[in-house]
């Protein structure tokens, strides 16, 4: 069945440094992919997507990574700030071809701890 | 221009109760989803509305029910409430024109159920 998943369920980067985020999903008919942040009580934040004609795109300091023959989607966060901190999750987008409509898959989650 | 809302934001029922809760999307949406989170089977799926019709939904007993009215707002209902449904219930918007095209999903701030 469908399923995407996290390499590591916990994240400890330095300030400064750069923080790089897995995912591994299993449905090769996924042909979008999102990754969100998540801030203790409040709802995911939409962080960068990416179409799987593509493999990479930036934005503001992340950049996300699709590799389609592994089935692999990173986030890259570049110089981690304490605001950073939070649960990352990965989502992806197939088409259902039963019902012919769409629906997101999340991962279990990342949580990226930021030490001073 | 203003994000999704929830309401109410925390809630607390018994057993055997039914209860409804409500999203209004992010104006100009014409998609609502909603998401179970709970920290042993993190975000999962249970249905999508586009135009006031349910184009999809995800693997939960009939327990759970929404409507979509036209002005994009939506409900979802679940009745007969078990221990077991104590959640964060997200909803997510979406500009979502097409079935075969995705666009980015957003997400409101939850509504916390606590089931006794």
């Amino acid at each position: 069945g469908e399923s995407v998943g996290l390499h590591l369920p916990t994240l400890s980067v330095q300030e400064g440094d750069n923080s790089i985020i897995n995912c591994a999903y299993s449905n090769s008919a996924s042909d979008y992919f999102i990754w969100y942040k998540q801030e203790s009580g409040k709802g995911p934040q939409f962080i960068i997507d990416i179409r799987s004609n593509m493999d990479k795109r930036q934005g503001q300091r992340v950049t996300v990574l699709l590799n389609k023959t592994v089935k692999h989607l990173s986030l890259q966060i570049a110089a981690t700030q304490p605001g950073d901190s939070a649960v990352y999750f990965c989502a992806e987008n197939g088409l259902d071809t039963i019902q012919g409509a769409q629906k997101l898959v999340f991962g279990q989650g990342t949580r990226l701890t930021i030490n001073p | 221009k203003a994000g999704v809302t929830q309401t109410p934001r925390y809630l607390i029922k018994t057993r055997g109760q039914q209860v409804t809760l409500s999203c209004s999307p992010i104006s100009g949406h014409r998609s609502v989803s909603w998401y179970q989170q709970t920290p042993g089977q993190g975000l999962q799926f249970l249905f999508e509305y586009f135009s006031e019709t349910q184009r999809n939904k995800g693997n939960f007993p009939g327990r759970f029910s929404g409507r979509q009215f036209s002005n994009s707002r939506s409900e979802m209902n679940v009745s007969t409430l078990e221990l077991g449904d104590s959640a964060l219930y997200l909803c997510a918007s979406s500009f979502s024109r097409t079935a075969r095209v995705t666009y980015e999903q957003y997400f409101g701030p939850g509504t916390r159920l606590t089931v006794t």
